[in-house]
């Protein structure tokens, strides 16, 4: 079955980065592009962006502009989001979503806190 | 940028109402490019509705879809303890947001 599987929990210093991994299975991998959606600890959905996993080509919300940068691994089937400069705002679970009509499946989410 | 509002903010029923779910974007949403998602707490967002009346794979039939334009409606026709949870609404045409969510509990 289709199916992304992120990876761990992570616990970052304000300042620092975090890079979130997203592997893909059951599809064919570039045929579908990925995005990024964050929500905040009982917040709303926030998207951040997308990347074709067909050529790497990129879209990023204006509010992450030069703080994000998404990228993919065709040989691992693996999609990964890195946030840099985090401030304690960031924390939040980050999940991925395969871009079809809507978004189907997303991924279990990764629990990024920031935190001195 | 395009704004979707979600009302009510929060839904009370019992089980076996109908419940309905509003979504209004403030310009025209190109193609019904409109998709519903269920999260429940804990899990991840699920798509429920996609081009705004048509079923994701494995949705009961007891969800539905409707509207066009500017004006959206998700509907549960009989309200199931499984289906407390939080809907969104998403516009995926010429940009991507979400609305603010419309939470659904059990009266």
């Amino acid at each position: 079955q289709v199916q992304l599987v992120q990876s761990g929990a992570e616990v970052k210093k304000p300042g620092t980065s975090v890079k979130v991994s997203c592997k893909a299975s059951g599809y064919t991998f570039t045929s579908y592009g990925i995005r990024w959606v964050r929500q905040a600890p009982g917040q709303g959905l926030e998207g951040m962006g997308w990347i074709s996993a067909y050529n790497g080509k990129t879209n990023y919300a204006q509010k992450f502009q030069g703080r994000v940068t998404m990228t993919t691994d065709t040989s691992t089937n693996t999609v990964y989001m890195e946030l840099r400069s985090l401030r304690s705002d960031d924390t939040a679970v980050y999940y991925c979503a395969r871009d079809t009509s809507g978004y189907h499946p997303w991924g279990q989410g990764t629990l990024v806190t920031v935190s001195s | 940028e395009l704004v979707l509002t979600q009302s009510p903010g929060t839904l009370s029923l019992s089980p076996g109402e109908r419940a309905t779910l509003s979504c209004r974007a403030s310009q025209s949403v190109s193609s019904s490019y409109l998709a519903w998602y269920q999260q429940k707490p804990g899990q991840a967002p699920r798509l429920l509705i996609y081009g705004a009346s048509s079923r994701a794979t494995g949705i009961p039939d007891r969800f539905s879809g409707s509207g066009s334009g500017t004006d959206f409606t998700l509907t549960i026709s009989r309200l199931e303890p499984e289906d407390i949870a939080v809907y969104y609404c998403q516009q995926y045409g010429s940009s991507h947001t979400f609305g603010g969510g419309t939470k659904v509990e059990i009266k």
